[in-house]
């Protein structure tokens, strides 16, 4: 079955600094990977959707990578802000195209 | 507003009651969807409809759910005979019949859900 990971659940930087987090997925190929922003006790919200013949997209302060090889997406913050701290959920459409499937979401702590 | 909204935000129940949940999706979106998410999890799928039909049930959706969408257009999740592990945030997303954009989904602020 599909599995998502992402490499963690928390991480902490400093204001200004760049943030990476990673997402990885195995038994599946999709035709697109989309990442969410999740504020504590909020719906998660849309940020970037990336396709699979696109290596990387961009978003303001938000840059998203897909490796269809690697089977790895990179999802960065640059010129990260307190207001930026929340968890990222990456998310791909099953397999038989109907719904999402999401990670465990890494929650980022940008201090100032 | 129009986005998607739930209701109620909040419900305790005893173990053993019954519970209902309301989503009203954004108005043109013919899929709704969904999702259960738990402390430290993301949001795990339960079910899809394409306008009034249910086209998919997740194995977490036990013989205790059932989700209605009587008319296409709002869709309640009934959750009988309460258990503890049931306490989560149920989540409803709704999105346009589309592929273009990738199954986007938008989420509505969450129902949650506390057995005692």
């Amino acid at each position: 079955s599909q599995k998502i990971e992402q490499n963690s659940e928390a991480l902490n930087i400093q204001e200004g600094k760049t943030a990476t987090l990673t997402c990885n997925y195995t038994n599946y190929s999709p035709a697109y990977l989309q990442w969410y922003r999740q504020d504590p006790g909020r719906g998660p919200v849309f940020l970037l959707l990336i396709r699979e013949n696109e290596k990387e997209k961009r978003k303001e302060r938000l840059k998203v990578t897909f490796d269809t090889t690697l089977k790895q997406s990179l999802f960065h913050i640059t010129a990260s802000q307190p207001a930026d701290s929340a968890t990222y959920l990456c998310a791909l459409v099953n397999q038989a195209g109907t719904a999402l499937i999401f990670g465990k979401g890494t929650t980022l702590s940008v201090s100032s | 507003d129009t986005g998607v909204s739930q209701d109620p935000r909040h419900k305790i129940t005893k173990r053993g009651q019954n519970v209902t949940f309301r989503c009203d999706p954004i108005s043109e979106h013919n899929r709704l969807y969904w999702y259960r998410q738990t402390l430290g999890q993301g949001p795990e799928f339960l079910t899809y409809f394409q306008n009034e039909a249910q086209l998919e049930k997740s194995r977490l959706l036990s013989d205790r759910f059932s989700a209605e969408r009587p008319k296409g257009s709002f869709s309640t999740l009934e959750i009988q005979r309460t258990e503890q592990g049931d306490s989560a945030m149920y989540l409803c997303a709704s999105s346009p019949d589309d592929r273009s954009y990738g199954n986007t989904i938008y989420f509505g602020e969450g129902s949650w859900l506390t057995v005692v």
